[in-house]
Parts: C-alpha cells; sequence; structure tokens
C-alpha cells in the first residue's frame, strides 16, 4: 500500500466550469504523476512533480495545470472543463519498496471525471 | 505514434493454463517494462518489472520475458485463476528504473479466466 488517496472519486461537472482534483500520499515520496485513461487510448502522462513546486509537462497536458505547494499533495485543474476531458484520472508516485533494486509507479484508485 | 502495442485487445483461457500476453514496443529507447494489473473502479497495481540488462524475470506465478532484438515482451501466468481476470497494461520507460521516470503505456489486454 502506497499511501494514495484521490479526491473526489467521482464527479459530474458542466462544460466551461473549473475543477481541480486532488492526489494526497502519506509517505513523503518526492515524484507524483497524474495520468488520463480513456478507452482505447490506456494510460497517458499528464503532467509530473519531481518535488515541491517542480513540475512538467507529460503527453496530453493541454487544458490541465497542476500545483504542488507541499510534498504530500498535488492538485490538477482543469482551467475550463471540456467534454472531451471526461476520463479516469489517476495520481501515481514513484516509489523503492524495501528489499527492490528499483523504483516502480504505484496508483491511486482514480477519480471518475464527466464533463456534461 | 504508438510506442508500446499490445495488439491483442482480450484474451480467454481456462483455469490452471497458461496465459500468454504479449506487448511490442518501438522507442529503442526504453530500457525498463513494467506489467500492471487492473480492476474496474480500481487503480492499476503494479505486477512485475524487468531492466533490459535480464531477459526473464519471475515472481511466483508471473515471468515476464524480453526480447531485445524483436522489441517484444510477454507476460506468462501459470496456472491461471479466476481471480486472474483483469485488465493487464505494459508500460516502458527510458530510465532504467530510477526514481523518476515516465511510463508510456500500451492499451491493453482484458484477460479472462473460465473456471
Amino acid at each position: 500500500d502506497a499511501g494514495i488517496t484521490q479526491s473526489p472519486r467521482h464527479k459530474v461537472t458542466e462544460t466551461g466550469t473549473p475543477v481541480t482534483l486532488r492526489c494526497h500520499q502519506t509517505e513523503n515520496h518526492r515524484y507524483m504523476y497524474w495520468y488520463r485513461q480513456d478507452p482505447g487510448h490506456g494510460l497517458r502522462l499528464i503532467h509530473y512533480s519531481y518535488g515541491v513546486k517542480d513540475t512538467d509537462k507529460g503527453e496530453v497536458s493541454d487544458g490541465y495545470s497542476v500545483s504542488r505547494s507541499k510534498t504530500e499533495d498535488f492538485l490538477l485543474t482543469l482551467e475550463s472543463a471540456t467534454s472531451s476531458q471526461t476520463s479516469v484520472y489517476f495520481c501515481a508516485i514513484s516509489a523503492r519498496l524495501a528489499g527492490k533494486s528499483s523504483y516502480e509507479q504505484y496508483f491511486g484508485p482514480g477519480t471518475r471525471l464527466t464533463v456534461t | 505514434d504508438q510506442q508500446v502495442k499490445q495488439n491483442s485487445p482480450s484474451l480467454s483461457v481456462q483455469e490452471g493454463r497458461i496465459s500468454i500476453l504479449n506487448c511490442d514496443y518501438t522507442n529503442s529507447m526504453f530500457d525498463y517494462f513494467l506489467w500492471y494489473k487492473k480492476y474496474p473502479a480500481e487503480g492499476p497495481t503494479f505486477l512485475i518489472s524487468i531492466s533490459s540488462i535480464k531477459d526473464k524475470n519471475e515472481d511466483g506465478r508471473f515471468t515476464v520475458f524480453l526480447n531485445k532484438s524483436a522489441k517484444h515482451l510477454s507476460l506468462h501466468i501459470v496456472p491461471s485463476q479466476p481471480g486472474d481476470s483483469a485488465v493487464y497494461f505494459c508500460a516502458a520507460s527510458a530510465n532504467s528504473g530510477g526514481s523518476n521516470y515516465k511510463l508510456t503505456f500500451g492499451k491493453g489486454t482484458l484477460l479472462t479466466v473460465n473456471p
């Protein structure tokens, strides 16, 4: 258990409204990621963070912004939601478990967002 | 351009038999590969990984094989159990399993294990 929670778990919003999704981790992991999952696309990286206030764009960053003011929280904001942003959003952290030589990414439970 | 390809959207096997899930990649810079399992309404769960310096990695019923020359990897599940029914994602990165790496995912294969 990598101690990742996401909120809200489900949200329905209207086109044009701002939306913020929250990812919270309890174990001080430095690296955090936001992905979206869509049918026929697998998971695609939106943004990632390598420390407080240090973020960078992923593969599908248009229309999204992120912020990380504390190690434990990574926020994903849709400034003006569109129907194409209807998706399931997953947060992930990078961690190396005890006894392992490499890092793996561990995912939160996801947020299902519907934009009407 | 899809850099990680899982060409079989679905696979159905009998309980107790072997499940083989395949994945191909095109980016020669990829040097670390992972498999994730995903149940409905849950986040992906890390299953097993392999570095490009190896050609095989085992963990219990799960074995991943890597053929670098063919840019191909496969996940073998032996024996398959009904609880293995899930979507399996292949993922790749170009950072050798270091602390920070971006994953590129395939589209997933839905495995159904029939009792």
